[in-house]
């Protein structure tokens, strides 16, 4: 089957540095994608890898390794407005897009 | 770009009737929308996937007779959510590409249904 693995909720401190990890076995790979959830709100796009390696994007930045089915979602400098779910999606061989379920990040002060 | 405006942000109807949502891709065409839905504290789960002029494809489990969804244009889906029930209650959202099929998903704003 298909399994996106990713922590539930993870707290981190308002300026620090949070790495959010994404692992998952899919039938085929077309790339990967970070999303961001405020609650009570849809998700929006934050990055798309394909290839390996590190997306930088401001405070945000995305790592891929293909051959170890891994992802990261880097937050530098966080801010209180951080604190949402971030949701990592894989598209398979058929461009299905599979959901991971979420990691709830909270930001203390 | 890539907008999509979804309609309306929150309803609340009384268990029995339908109601209809509007997806609408704004400055973009899009010949494939996805219906998700999602329930607190949980992931997104897709519903059906809206073709423009063809029928929708729906997941295992959703009920194509009680979630109607047409696809009239290229830039507008409808899911009506038929006699209603509370346990239809939920975060609906739609989705669409404004590219290829590895392209990013763009979500509307969601609709939370309340059915009492």
């Amino acid at each position: 089957g298909q399994n996106i693995d990713q922590p539930t909720e993870m707290t981190a401190t308002e300026g620090a540095i949070v790495q959010i990890n994404c692992t998952y076995q899919t039938s085929g790979f077309n790339g990967l994608f970070w999303y961001q959830q405020h609650a009570g709100e849809a998700p929006t796009f934050l990055s798309y890898n394909v290839l390996d390696g590190l997306e930088e994007k401001g405070r945000f930045s995305s790592f891929l390794s293909r051959s170890k089915g891994y992802s990261y979602l880097l937050l530098k400098e966080l801010q209180m407005k951080d604190s949402a779910s971030y949701l990592c999606a894989v598209i398979d061989s058929n461009y299905q897009l599979i959901w991971g379920a979420g990691t709830k990040l909270i930001i203390k002060p | 770009g890539a907008v999509v405006s979804q309609h309306p942000s929150w309803v609340i109807c009384k268990s029995g009737t339908s109601v209809k949502i509007e997806c609408r891709s704004l400055d973009f065409q899009a010949t494939t929308m996805f219906w998700y839905r999602q329930f607190p504290k949980q992931s997104l789960m897709l519903m059906a996937t809206s073709n423009e002029g063809s029928k929708a494809t729906y997941e295992q489990g959703v009920e194509k007779d009680k979630f109607l969804i047409n696809h009239a244009s290229l830039t507008l889906s409808t899911l009506t959510v038929t006699s209603a029930h509370p346990e239809d209650s939920s975060f609906y959202i739609c989705s669409a590409r404004a590219g290829q099929e590895n392209s990013p998903l763009h979500f509307g704003n969601g609709t939370r249904l309340t059915v009492t």
